[in-house]
C-alpha cells in the first residue's frame, strides 16, 4: 500500500520569505500523481499544484512550485513571497494509476500546519 | 461548469441518533465518488468510495454505511452515532486530470 510522510507537523515563516515543506512517498508503481492540497481555516480542500510522475520538469504555479525527485520518492513544496493567505494547513496526497478509476484513490499524508506571521 | 454540493454544514447529534449527509455532483456523469473522514484537523481517511451507482466498496470497517441511489448522489448514513464518529467529512469526485474535487465538508459533532 502506497504511504504518504509529511515530517514537519507545523511550521512558521515571515511575511515575504520562502518555505519548503517535505513530502516522502512509498511506492512500488511507475505512474502516478502527486498533488499538493491547501486547506485554510474554512476547511475547504484547494488544489494547489499537481505533477504526473513521467515528467521530469518541476510543475510551477505562480509563487508555488515543487522539487519532485521520483528516485528519491520525494515531492517539496516550495512556497515564494510567502503572504498572509498562505496559512493553512498542506497535505501532500499521492494517486496511482493502476486498475479501475474508482481504485485510483488519493492517499494524504498527514498535513503541515503552516502559519505565515505578519 | 462541474460543481459539488455537501450539505449540512454543521451537525450536533446525540449518541445513538441516525445520521445522513448528502452530496450531490452537478455538470458530470457516472462520477466516481469519495467520502473522507477527517479527524482533529489532521490527515483525511478514505471511508468509502463509489464508482457507480449502487456500487459501493468500503475502505474500513466501522458504523458507518455509503449509498448512492442516483448516479450524481452519493450519501453517508449510520444507524446509530458514537462519540467516535465525531469529525469533518468531506465528498469528492475525480476529475479528468486534476485529482479530486472536494465539496465544502460537514462538521459533525456527536454528544
Amino acid at each position: 500500500a502506497q504511504t504518504v510522510t509529511q515530517s514537519q507537523p507545523e511550521m512558521s515563516v515571515q511575511e515575504a520569505e520562502t518555505v519548503t515543506l517535505s513530502c516522502t512517498y512509498d511506492t512500488s508503481e511507475n505512474n502516478y500523481y502527486l498533488f499538493w492540497y491547501k486547506q485554510p481555516p474554512s476547511r475547504q480542500m484547494i488544489l494547489v499544484i499537481r505533477q504526473e510522475a513521467y515528467k521530469q520538469q518541476n510543475a510551477t504555479e505562480n509563487r508555488f512550485s515543487v522539487n519532485f525527485q521520483k528516485a528519491a520518492k520525494s515531492f517539496s513544496l516550495k512556497i515564494s513571497d510567502s503572504q498572509l493567505g498562505d496559512t493553512a494547513m498542506y497535505f501532500c496526497a499521492f494517486m496511482n494509476l493502476l486498475g479501475i478509476q474508482g481504485a485510483q484513490k488519493l492517499v494524504f499524508g498527514q498535513g503541515t500546519r503552516l502559519t505565515i506571521n505578519p | 461548469s462541474q460543481t459539488i454540493h455537501q450539505w449540512p454544514a454543521t451537525l450536533v447529534q446525540p449518541v445513538g441518533s441516525p445520521l445522513s449527509l448528502e452530496c450531490t455532483v452537478e455538470g458530470t456523469s457516472n462520477p466516481n465518488l469519495y467520502w473522507y473522514r477527517q479527524a482533529a484537523g489532521r490527515g483525511l481517511q478514505l471511508l468509502f468510495y463509489s464508482v457507480g451507482i449502487g456500487q459501493i466498496s468500503s475502505e474500513v470497517p466501522q458504523n458507518l454505511s455509503a449509498s448512492r441511489p442516483q448516479d450524481r448522489q452519493f450519501i453517508l448514513s449510520s444507524k446509530k452515532l458514537l462519540l467516535s464518529d465525531s469529525g469533518f467529512y468531506l465528498c469528492a469526485w475525480r476529475t479528468p486530470a486534476y485529482g479530486y474535487t472536494f465539496g465544502s465538508g460537514t462538521r459533525l459533532t456527536v454528544v
